[in-house]
């Protein structure tokens, strides 16, 4: 089983959709989690930081279910430049909390 | 702006050559990176140095052999290098468990 993995993509949905795309995680000592976003030739960057509360940035809101290993990133709304790939990010946990580990990606296309 | 600068953006190379990719932050950041990307695929970890010492070596062929000479600096020597080794070379300093990437080095193995 993969440390982190994401729904397959790609995801293909026209302007003003919301979208959700999940992701889980083997370890349960991880302790920090994130969902980054990565156009391509580009480098990821950060989208935002997954709390066991939930928050809310705007058109994103990111959830941690830690009693199942997974978080989820939901896309309200969704604009033509929200196309990329959306890495999830988990760290590895105990004395390898500086390990942080990909997922696979999911890639979003928002059409027209 | 990304505030990690990597050099160079891109690197053609022999197999027989030796090169360096450099990589600099001015954030403070006492963790530094080095990830591999190939194409459609995500990074992958391949060194994580912490307080300017190597902590996590992804068991990295040794024509791959990182430096880090301060806590601003982080060099990857690169070294009889493989076609395979060809990809997106990317440099991260992180705080608060939060990676902060540079544009990456892309690298050709002809």
């Amino acid at each position: 089983r993969k440390e982190v993995e994401q729904d397959p993509g790609p995801f293909n949905v026209p302007e003003g959709a919301t979208v959700a795309f999940n992701c889980t995680y083997s370890n349960s000592a991880s302790q920090s989690f994130f969902w980054y976003r990565q156009d391509c030739r580009k480098e990821p960057k950060l989208l935002m930081s997954v709390y066991s509360s939930g928050n809310e940035d705007g058109r994103f809101t990111a959830q941690l279910n830690r009693a199942s290993q997974y978080i989820s990133l939901l896309i309200r709304d969704s604009k033509l430049s929200d196309s990329a790939t959306y890495l999830c990010v988990v760290n590895k946990g105990g004395d390898s909390s500086y390990k942080l580990i990909f997922g696979s990606g999911t890639r979003l296309l928002v059409r027209p | 702006d990304t505030e990690v600068t990597q050099t160079p953006k891109h690197l053609v190379m022999g197999m027989t050559n030796k090169k360096s990719l450099k990589c600099e932050q001015h954030m403070g950041h006492r963790a530094m990176y080095w990830y591999k990307q190939k194409a459609k695929k995500p990074p992958e970890l391949m060194f994580v140095y912490s307080y300017e010492k190597l902590s996590i070596n992804e068991s990295v062929p040794s024509r791959f052999s990182p430096e880090c000479p301060n806590s601003s600096l982080l060099n990857l020597h690169l070294h009889a290098l493989q076609p395979e080794d060809s990809a997106l070379y990317l440099c991260a300093s992180s705080h608060t468990g939060k990676l902060f990437f540079g544009s990456g080095t892309q690298l050709s193995v002809l």
